[in-house]
């Protein structure tokens, strides 16, 4: 089945520790997404990829990093300049064919401070 | 810059009843689409429905369908005959068309309560 896998679904970070979260998706999707979601707030953009080797800046991307190298694979790594990363994480594609299309989300991580 | 506002943070209904959750937006784009998205315990986030600013005619599906008032940039979610696996919370966004950038602007979302 097509589908986007994130993972872990749980992880812990120490202080001054960069930590990366998983995505990956078979949905022959261009365009891949990164979301944070905290308590009582709407999902917010971090960053996102139109294509391979391209990324751009969501609205709250400091303190995080991203790469693209393969059209499948988007990981996410929230580094030490994040000083608050506690939040629920969500990955999401969608297709190439028209801007209308939703976007599919996967399930999420759940990264906490130890 | 676009917004997206939910007024109500919380709402319930009875099972079997109907419930309207509120939204509107603010944008200066006359090509867009308008979706609500619904997040179960599980957090997933799954698409209800989904509404093309172009089109007149409002969304629906099956038992969920919008009223799509775009002078008023309004775009409520109607959900008939309740059951309680609607309980979740509902997103409301929005997404600009024509460009490449696709990037959803969320409201802060409506928690639902489906009494039995």
């Amino acid at each position: 089945d097509g589908g986007i896998t994130q993972s872990p679904k749980y992880l812990f970070r120490k202080e001054g520790q960069n930590v990366t979260l998983s995505c990956e998706q078979n949905l022959n999707h261009d365009a891949m997404y990164w979301y944070r979601q905290d308590p009582g707030q709407g999902l917010r953009l971090i960053y996102y990829s139109q294509i391979v080797n391209d990324f751009q800046k969501g609205d709250i991307a400091e303190g995080y990093s991203v790469s693209r190298e393969k059209k499948e694979s988007f990981p996410l790594t929230v580094t030490s300049a994040q000083k608050n990363p506690t939040a629920f994480y969500l990955c999401a594609s969608s297709p190439p064919w028209g801007v209308g299309q939703p976007q599919h989300f996967g399930d999420g991580t759940r990264l906490s401070i130890l | 810059a676009q917004t997206v506002t939910q007024s109500q943070p919380e709402m319930s209904v009875q099972e079997a009843e109907t419930v309207t959750l509120s939204c509107t937006y603010d944008t200066s784009e006359s090509d867009y689409y308008l979706f609500w998205y619904k997040q179960p315990p599980s957090r997933q986030m799954i698409l209800v429905i989904r509404q093309e600013a172009y089109k007149q005619q409002n969304a629906t599906e099956n038992r969920f369908s919008v009223n799509f008032q775009k002078a008023a940039k309004s775009f409520s979610l109607k959900i008939s005959d309740s059951q309680l696996g609607d309980a979740a919370m509902y997103f409301c966004a929005y997404r600009v068309g024509g460009g490449s950038q696709g990037n959803l602007i969320f409201g802060k979302g409506t928690k639902l309560s489906v009494k039995p």
